[in-house]
C-alpha cells in the first residue's frame, strides 16, 4: 500500500462546475497536508496547507480533512481551463519529509 | 520577493558522469531539500540540510550528496550517473527554525536532467 494515494484520473469537469480531488493516506501520524498544482513540464505550486480537521478555505478552493478517515480532498469551485493541471496531495508527520501522492490530471473543458 | 532558484534548468549527461546542481532558497529560508521527481510521479525526498548539515535522508543510494552553503545555498551531487537518474530535480526551501508540521515548503523551477 503506497503511503499517500491519489487517482491519477484524468477528472474531467465543466468550465464552471466543481472539481472534487481525493486523497488517502496510510500514516496515523500524519499532522500536516498540503496541495500543490503543478503544470506540465512546471515544477509544484503550493495551494494550500490543513492541519485541523474540517474545511479550510481560501477563495475557489476549500481544503477538506479527515484524519479519522485519513482522508484529504481539495475541492475547487467555478473550475477554469487555467486550472488543468496535475493535482499532487502531500502529507508531513512532525519534522519528517514531505510524502507525496502520484498526482490526480484534472481537465477543465471550455 | 526572491523566490526560490535553481540552476542549471537543463543538463545532459552520459552514463557515468558526475553532476551537481545547484539551489538558492527563498529569501528568509534556510532550509533546503531536495525531491527528485521522475515522469508520471510525485516528488520523491533525497535530503534536506539545515545550518549546513543533513537532517534527513530518503531511501537513496550514496551516489547522491550534498552540501549546503552558510549562505544557506545548497547543491546536489550525484555520482556515476544511472539512466534511471533521469528525472526533474526540485529543491525546495522553508524556515527549519518553524520545524515540526507547519514547515511549509516552496519548489523552485527544477532542473530537468537527462542521462543518456
Amino acid at each position: 500500500q503506497k503511503e499517500v494515494e491519489q487517482n491519477s484520473g484524468p477528472l474531467s469537469v465543466p468550465e464552471g462546475a466543481i472539481a472534487s480531488l481525493n486523497c488517502t493516506y496510510s500514516d496515523r501520524g500524519s499532522q500536516s497536508f498540503f496541495w500543490y498544482r503543478q503544470y506540465s513540464g512546471k515544477s509544484p505550486e503550493l495551494i494550500m496547507f490543513i492541519y485541523s480537521n474540517g474545511d479550510k478555505e481560501d477563495g475557489r478552493f476549500t481544503a477538506q480533512l479527515n484524519k479519522a478517515s485519513q482522508y484529504v480532498s481539495l475541492l475547487i469551485r467555478d473550475s477554469q481551463p487555467s486550472d488543468s493541471a496535475t493535482y499532487l496531495c502531500a502529507v508531513k508527520a512532525g519534522r519528517r519529509a514531505l510524502t507525496f501522492g502520484s498526482g490526480t490530471r484534472l481537465q477543465v473543458q471550455p | 520577493d526572491a523566490g526560490v532558484t535553481q540552476s542549471p534548468t537543463h543538463l545532459i549527461k552520459t552514463r557515468g558522469q558526475q553532476v551537481t546542481l545547484r539551489c538558492s532558497p527563498k529569501s528568509g529560508h534556510d532550509t533546503v531539500s531536495w525531491y527528485q521527481q521522475a515522469l508520471g510521479q510525485g516528488p520523491q525526498f533525497i535530503f534536506q540540510y539545515y545550518e549546513e548539515e543533513e537532517r534527513q535522508r530518503g531511501n537513496f543510494p550514496d551516489r547522491f550528496s550534498g552540501h549546503q552553503f552558510p549562505n544557506y545555498s545548497s547543491e546536489l551531487n550525484v555520482n556515476a550517473l544511472l539512466l534511471g537518474d533521469s528525472a526533474l530535480y526540485l529543491c525546495a526551501s522553508s524556515l527549519g527554525s518553524s520545524g515540526g508540521y507547519t514547515d511549509t515548503q516552496y519548489f523552485g523551477p527544477g532542473t530537468r536532467l537527462t542521462v543518456l
